[in-house]
């Protein structure tokens, strides 16, 4: 069955790098996302790669995929402050209709 | 243009009792999702809804949860009989189709007292 993978927390300070990561067990995977989500609000997507893809860049968000460590990581540049937020990664396999398998979410804190 | 409504945003309930989430999807989108949060956890996958074809319900807990979709606009998730495990956050989702991205709503947060 499907399995996704996050790490809990991650905390970094304000103009570093983040690099959040996620592993996933599906090898049939078509499309990878990048869900942020703030206290109280509903998912907001951030960004999605392809599985034929091994690298998507969107402003300061960097998507690297590793097919064969099943191995998605998502780079924030420059964090601010509102990036605080929980970031949930998900997959869609083929087979699996078009229901997307979440990870736990890793909560990310900026600190000043 | 509009994004995914749910509403009630926050709903209180007494154990026992039954409760209906509504959700508007995002006009034009063919295919409906509903997700349920747990506080700390990942979302859980209960039901799919893609056009006229037949709801994938595979991931309901209980037969105490239903939903309906009317063609291709609101869907209701009716809760019956609720538990006190039942409490969570409800998120609806919608998408134009097959791989395309989920949107979400801002959830219905549910507590049963």
């Amino acid at each position: 069955g499907e399995d996704v993978e996050q790490s809990l927390f991650l905390s970094v300070r304000e103009g570093d790098s983040s690099v959040i990561n996620c592993t996933y067990t599906d090898s049939s995977s078509t499309y990878l996302y990048w869900y942020k989500q703030e206290p109280g609000a509903g998912l907001q997507l951030l960004t999605y790669i392809f599985s034929n893809m091994d690298m998507k860049q969107d402003q300061r968000l960097t998507v690297l995929l590793n097919k064969k460590d099943k191995h998605l990581s998502l780079r924030i540049a420059d964090t601010q402050t509102g990036d605080s937020a929980i970031y949930f990664c998900a997959e869609i396999a083929t087979g699996g209709g078009n229901k997307l398998t979440f990870g736990t979410g890793t909560q990310l804190k900026v600190e000043l | 243009g509009a994004g995914v409504s749910q509403s009630p945003s926050n709903k209180v309930t007494e154990k026992g009792k039954d409760v209906e989430l509504r959700c508007d999807p995002i006009s034009g989108h063919t295919a409906l999702y509903w997700y349920r949060q747990r506080l700390g956890q990942g979302l859980e996958f209960l039901i799919y809804f893609q056009g006229n074809s037949a709801p994938d319900k595979s991931g309901l807990p209980s037969d105490r949860f239903s939903a309906e979709r009317t063609g291709e606009s609101v869907s209701t998730l009716t809760i019956q009989r609720t538990q006190q495990e039942d409490s969570a956050v409800y998120l609806c989702a919608s998408s134009s189709g097959l791989n395309s991205p989920l949107h979400f709503g801002n959830g219905t947060r549910l507590t049963v007292t």
